[in-house]
């Protein structure tokens, strides 16, 4: 069983915003890292540390958290972000990397 | 421009070993970890281990026994080699580089270069 907990789906209507959220103990001490994975693609990075965006991620992604709770937002979906998401920290140890179990994103 | 160049067997038998190589191009190996990660048919990501040009690893408690990851710094690349292998171990698996940040609290880490997957496949 994974550390990081994630809904297995969600979905939003094109244009509107959603919430993905990631829920794990160790992310009280470590941020999460957020990543997009299309079919057959590797993951790409889209948030990381304190709602950082690597280059070229646009700006209606974002990140938070609170307490043991990390949330990705896209604001304005858009069909091109339907993908798998999943996020990424340490275990409570801080040894080792951990992912969520993903989440599936539908834009209607 | 970073990038991460990976290669390795495709098919393997029950009981054989793994062995995968990354090479890192376009920037500093040794201010870095490096990781493996592996997706197997239909399901999510599970991260496999890490290690940096020290050699110094961590690996998945429920695959250490039969990982070992290791790092040439002569040839920027580093490894993976997976023994006793079954079909559980079919994926895909990825290389990535893994940037680390211990300035103010929160630390975090993060995976922001990835290779581009290498199918492996486990049968008799």
């Amino acid at each position: 069983s994974s550390e990081l907990t994630q809904d297995p789906a969600v979905s939003v209507a094109l244009g509107q915003t959603v919430r993905i959220t990631c829920q794990g103990d160790s992310l009280r001490r470590y941020c999460a890292s957020w990543y997009q994975q299309k079919p057959g693609q590797a993951p790409v990075l889209v948030i990381y540390g304190k709602n950082k965006r690597p280059s070229g991620i646009p700006d209606r992604f974002s990140g938070s958290s609170s307490g043991n709770t990390a949330s990705l937002t896209i604001t304005g979906a858009q069909a091109e972000d339907e993908a798998d998401y999943y996020c990424n920290s340490r275990d409570t140890s801080g040894n080792r990397g951990v992912f969520g179990g993903g989440t599936n994103l539908t834009v209607l | 421009q970073v990038q991460l160049q990976q290669w390795g067997a495709g098919l393997l038998k029950p009981s054989e070993t793994l062995s995968l190589t990354c090479v890192v191009s376009g920037g500093s190996f040794s201010d870095y970890y490096w990781t493996w990660i592996r997706q197997s048919p239909g399901t999510g990501l599970e991260w496999i281990g890490e290690i940096n040009h020290s050699g110094d690893t961590n690996y998945s408690p429920s695959l250490k026994s039969r990982v070992t990851i290791s790092a040439d710094s002569s040839k920027n690349q580093f490894s993976l080699k997976l023994s006793s292998v079954t079909a559980a171990d079919t994926a895909v698996y990825y290389c990535a580089r893994l940037c680390r940040y211990f300035g103010d609290y929160p630390y975090y880490y993060y995976m922001d270069v990835w290779g581009k997957g290498t199918t492996v496949t486990v049968s008799s």
